[in-house]
Protein backbone atom coordinates (compact mmCIF):
# COMPACT_ATOMS: atom_id res chain seq x y z
CA UNK A 1 0.00 0.00 0.00
CA UNK A 2 1.06 3.35 -0.15
CA UNK A 3 2.75 4.05 2.52
CA UNK A 4 6.04 6.59 3.79
CA UNK A 5 8.20 5.50 6.94
CA UNK A 6 10.38 8.16 8.81
CA UNK A 7 13.58 7.19 11.07
CA UNK A 8 16.23 8.80 12.07
CA UNK A 9 14.78 11.05 15.13
CA UNK A 10 16.06 10.97 18.70
CA UNK A 11 18.10 12.99 21.34
CA UNK A 12 20.60 15.76 20.58
CA UNK A 13 22.98 18.68 22.12
CA UNK A 14 21.77 22.15 21.02
CA UNK A 15 24.47 23.18 18.15
CA UNK A 16 24.37 19.36 16.97
CA UNK A 17 23.11 17.43 14.12
CA UNK A 18 20.54 14.96 12.83
CA UNK A 19 19.38 13.58 9.34
CA UNK A 20 16.13 12.27 9.68
CA UNK A 21 14.95 10.15 6.71
CA UNK A 22 11.79 9.04 5.08
CA UNK A 23 10.92 5.33 3.08
CA UNK A 24 8.56 5.60 0.32
CA UNK A 25 6.24 2.61 -1.08
CA UNK A 26 3.35 2.00 -2.74
CA UNK A 27 3.62 4.79 -5.55
CA UNK A 28 5.91 6.38 -8.22
CA UNK A 29 8.07 8.30 -5.60
CA UNK A 30 9.94 10.24 -8.23
CA UNK A 31 7.08 11.73 -9.91
CA UNK A 32 5.74 13.66 -6.59
CA UNK A 33 7.03 16.64 -5.21
CA UNK A 34 7.67 16.05 -1.35
CA UNK A 35 7.60 17.46 1.99
CA UNK A 36 8.93 18.04 5.48
CA UNK A 37 6.59 19.55 7.96
CA UNK A 38 6.70 19.48 11.98
CA UNK A 39 4.94 20.00 15.24
CA UNK A 40 6.51 20.69 18.50
CA UNK A 41 4.62 19.66 21.50
CA UNK A 42 1.02 20.75 21.83
CA UNK A 43 1.85 23.10 19.16
CA UNK A 44 0.04 23.41 15.57
CA UNK A 45 1.56 22.30 11.90
CA UNK A 46 4.43 24.13 11.08
CA UNK A 47 5.69 24.13 6.97
CA UNK A 48 9.80 23.05 7.13
CA UNK A 49 10.60 22.00 3.96
CA UNK A 50 9.88 21.19 0.09
CA UNK A 51 11.34 19.61 -2.78
CA UNK A 52 10.67 18.89 -6.73
CA UNK A 53 10.40 15.48 -8.17
CA UNK A 54 13.41 16.01 -10.26
CA UNK A 55 15.48 17.61 -6.89
CA UNK A 56 16.15 20.68 -8.92
CA UNK A 57 14.24 22.77 -6.84
CA UNK A 58 14.43 23.16 -3.03
CA UNK A 59 12.57 25.43 -0.56
CA UNK A 60 12.57 26.35 3.52
CA UNK A 61 10.83 28.01 5.83
CA UNK A 62 13.26 31.08 7.58
CA UNK A 63 13.07 29.75 10.86
CA UNK A 64 15.02 26.84 8.92
CA UNK A 65 16.98 28.33 6.12
CA UNK A 66 20.80 28.00 5.92
CA UNK A 67 20.67 25.37 8.91
CA UNK A 68 18.52 21.98 6.93
CA UNK A 69 18.88 20.74 3.56
CA UNK A 70 16.37 19.05 2.36
CA UNK A 71 17.23 16.11 -0.49
CA UNK A 72 15.96 13.24 -1.90
CA UNK A 73 17.28 9.61 -3.67
CA UNK A 74 14.81 8.92 -6.41
CA UNK A 75 16.73 5.31 -7.21
CA UNK A 76 16.56 4.28 -3.67
CA UNK A 77 12.47 6.14 -2.98
CA UNK A 78 13.63 8.16 -0.32
CA UNK A 79 13.51 11.56 1.11
CA UNK A 80 15.98 13.12 3.67
CA UNK A 81 16.25 15.69 5.83
CA UNK A 82 19.81 17.15 7.16
CA UNK A 83 19.38 19.26 10.37
CA UNK A 84 22.57 20.80 11.88
CA UNK A 85 23.09 23.92 14.09
CA UNK A 86 19.87 22.66 16.06
CA UNK A 87 18.42 24.51 18.52
CA UNK A 88 15.73 23.56 21.38
CA UNK A 89 12.92 25.41 19.31
CA UNK A 90 13.46 22.78 16.82
CA UNK A 91 11.97 20.59 18.88
CA UNK A 92 9.32 18.47 17.14
CA UNK A 93 7.65 15.29 15.65
CA UNK A 94 8.84 15.36 12.25
CA UNK A 95 6.75 14.43 9.46
CA UNK A 96 7.37 13.19 5.39
CA UNK A 97 4.58 13.87 3.19
CA UNK A 98 3.50 13.70 -0.42
CA UNK A 99 1.98 16.63 -2.65
CA UNK A 100 -0.77 15.45 -4.25
CA UNK A 101 -0.02 17.36 -7.34
CA UNK A 102 2.77 15.85 -9.26
CA UNK A 103 3.27 19.83 -10.76
CA UNK A 104 3.37 20.55 -6.69
CA UNK A 105 2.26 23.42 -4.84
CA UNK A 106 -0.94 21.82 -4.07
CA UNK A 107 -2.38 19.49 -0.82
CA UNK A 108 -0.29 16.86 0.99
CA UNK A 109 -2.52 13.61 0.83
CA UNK A 110 0.09 10.67 2.17
CA UNK A 111 1.85 11.42 5.72
CA UNK A 112 4.26 9.37 7.66
CA UNK A 113 3.96 8.17 11.01
CA UNK A 114 6.35 11.07 12.32
CA UNK A 115 9.33 10.76 13.89
CA UNK A 116 10.68 12.36 17.22
CA UNK A 117 13.55 14.89 17.62
CA UNK A 118 14.54 16.51 21.13
CA UNK A 119 17.12 19.21 20.89
CA UNK A 120 18.22 18.78 24.87
CA UNK A 121 21.90 18.91 26.81
CA UNK B 1 5.38 33.34 6.47
CA UNK B 2 3.23 34.47 9.26
CA UNK B 3 0.11 31.17 10.00
CA UNK B 4 -3.23 31.53 9.07
CA UNK B 5 -5.45 32.49 11.80
CA UNK B 6 -8.11 30.10 13.02
CA UNK B 7 -10.40 29.89 16.35
CA UNK B 8 -8.70 28.05 18.77
CA UNK B 9 -11.73 26.13 19.72
CA UNK B 10 -15.26 25.34 18.14
CA UNK B 11 -17.91 23.48 20.08
CA UNK B 12 -21.44 21.61 18.94
CA UNK B 13 -23.76 19.20 19.61
CA UNK B 14 -24.07 15.74 17.84
CA UNK B 15 -26.27 16.59 14.65
CA UNK B 16 -25.98 20.17 14.14
CA UNK B 17 -23.13 22.24 12.30
CA UNK B 18 -20.24 24.16 12.74
CA UNK B 19 -17.57 26.12 10.44
CA UNK B 20 -13.90 26.69 10.88
CA UNK B 21 -13.00 29.87 9.56
CA UNK B 22 -8.77 30.11 8.03
CA UNK B 23 -7.99 33.81 7.43
CA UNK B 24 -5.12 34.46 5.41
CA UNK B 25 -3.76 37.24 2.83
CA UNK B 26 -3.44 38.43 -0.23
CA UNK B 27 -0.74 36.91 -0.62
CA UNK B 28 -1.64 33.19 0.64
CA UNK B 29 -5.32 32.36 0.97
CA UNK B 30 -6.40 35.36 -1.46
CA UNK B 31 -4.17 34.68 -3.97
CA UNK B 32 -4.64 30.80 -4.50
CA UNK B 33 -6.94 28.58 -4.66
CA UNK B 34 -5.10 26.08 -2.84
CA UNK B 35 -6.39 25.89 0.53
CA UNK B 36 -6.33 22.29 2.22
CA UNK B 37 -7.74 20.96 5.60
CA UNK B 38 -6.05 18.52 7.92
CA UNK B 39 -8.10 16.15 10.61
CA UNK B 40 -5.80 15.40 13.44
CA UNK B 41 -6.88 12.94 16.33
CA UNK B 42 -4.32 12.97 19.65
CA UNK B 43 -0.85 10.77 18.56
CA UNK B 44 -1.95 10.72 15.00
CA UNK B 45 -0.66 12.16 11.61
CA UNK B 46 -2.81 14.51 10.08
CA UNK B 47 -5.18 13.10 7.57
CA UNK B 48 -5.98 15.28 4.69
CA UNK B 49 -9.98 15.94 4.48
CA UNK B 50 -10.00 19.03 1.91
CA UNK B 51 -7.94 20.22 -0.76
CA UNK B 52 -8.22 22.70 -3.76
CA UNK B 53 -10.54 24.44 -1.39
CA UNK B 54 -13.57 22.73 -1.73
CA UNK B 55 -12.35 18.91 -3.07
CA UNK B 56 -12.56 16.08 -1.08
CA UNK B 57 -10.39 13.26 -1.37
CA UNK B 58 -11.89 9.66 -2.29
CA UNK B 59 -12.99 8.13 1.42
CA UNK B 60 -14.02 11.55 2.91
CA UNK B 61 -17.37 12.06 4.27
CA UNK B 62 -19.63 14.59 2.45
CA UNK B 63 -20.39 16.14 5.63
CA UNK B 64 -17.18 17.80 5.21
CA UNK B 65 -17.00 20.58 2.58
CA UNK B 66 -14.44 23.35 2.58
CA UNK B 67 -15.49 27.29 0.62
CA UNK B 68 -13.52 30.61 0.40
CA UNK B 69 -14.39 34.14 0.47
CA UNK B 70 -11.64 37.36 -0.46
CA UNK B 71 -9.02 35.95 2.19
CA UNK B 72 -10.72 33.47 4.33
CA UNK B 73 -11.16 29.84 3.83
CA UNK B 74 -13.73 28.16 5.84
CA UNK B 75 -14.43 24.08 6.58
CA UNK B 76 -18.06 22.93 6.96
CA UNK B 77 -18.86 19.73 9.00
CA UNK B 78 -22.81 18.95 8.93
CA UNK B 79 -24.27 16.62 10.84
CA UNK B 80 -21.81 16.24 13.35
CA UNK B 81 -21.00 13.33 15.09
CA UNK B 82 -18.51 12.00 18.02
CA UNK B 83 -15.92 10.35 15.82
CA UNK B 84 -15.13 14.34 14.66
CA UNK B 85 -13.76 15.39 17.76
CA UNK B 86 -10.36 16.13 16.58
CA UNK B 87 -8.28 19.13 15.37
CA UNK B 88 -7.98 20.55 12.28
CA UNK B 89 -5.68 22.92 10.56
CA UNK B 90 -5.70 24.80 7.13
CA UNK B 91 -2.61 25.58 5.06
CA UNK B 92 -2.58 27.29 1.92
CA UNK B 93 0.07 27.85 -0.87
CA UNK B 94 1.87 30.80 -0.46
CA UNK B 95 3.52 31.24 -3.94
CA UNK B 96 6.99 30.15 -4.75
CA UNK B 97 6.85 26.65 -4.05
CA UNK B 98 5.91 27.72 0.23
CA UNK B 99 3.32 26.78 2.40
CA UNK B 100 1.37 28.26 5.34
CA UNK B 101 -0.97 26.56 8.00
CA UNK B 102 -3.12 27.40 10.62
CA UNK B 103 -2.46 27.35 13.98
CA UNK B 104 -5.42 24.79 14.09
CA UNK B 105 -8.64 24.30 15.57
CA UNK B 106 -9.68 22.16 18.74
CA UNK B 107 -13.60 20.42 17.96
CA UNK B 108 -15.36 19.53 20.98
CA UNK B 109 -18.50 17.38 19.66
CA UNK B 110 -20.72 18.01 23.03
Amino acid sequence: QVQLVESGGGLVNPGGSLRLSCAASGFSFSNYYMTWIRQAPGKGLDWVSYISSSTSYTKYADSVKGRFTISRDNARNSLYLQMNSLRAEDTAVYYCARDLSRGGGDAFDIWGQGTVVIVSS
Amino acid sequence: QSALTQPASVSGSPGQSITISCTGTSSNVGNYNLVSWYQQYPGKAPKLIIYEVTKRPSGVSSRFSGSKSGNTASLTISGLQTEDEADYYCCSYAGSFTFVFGGGTKLTVL
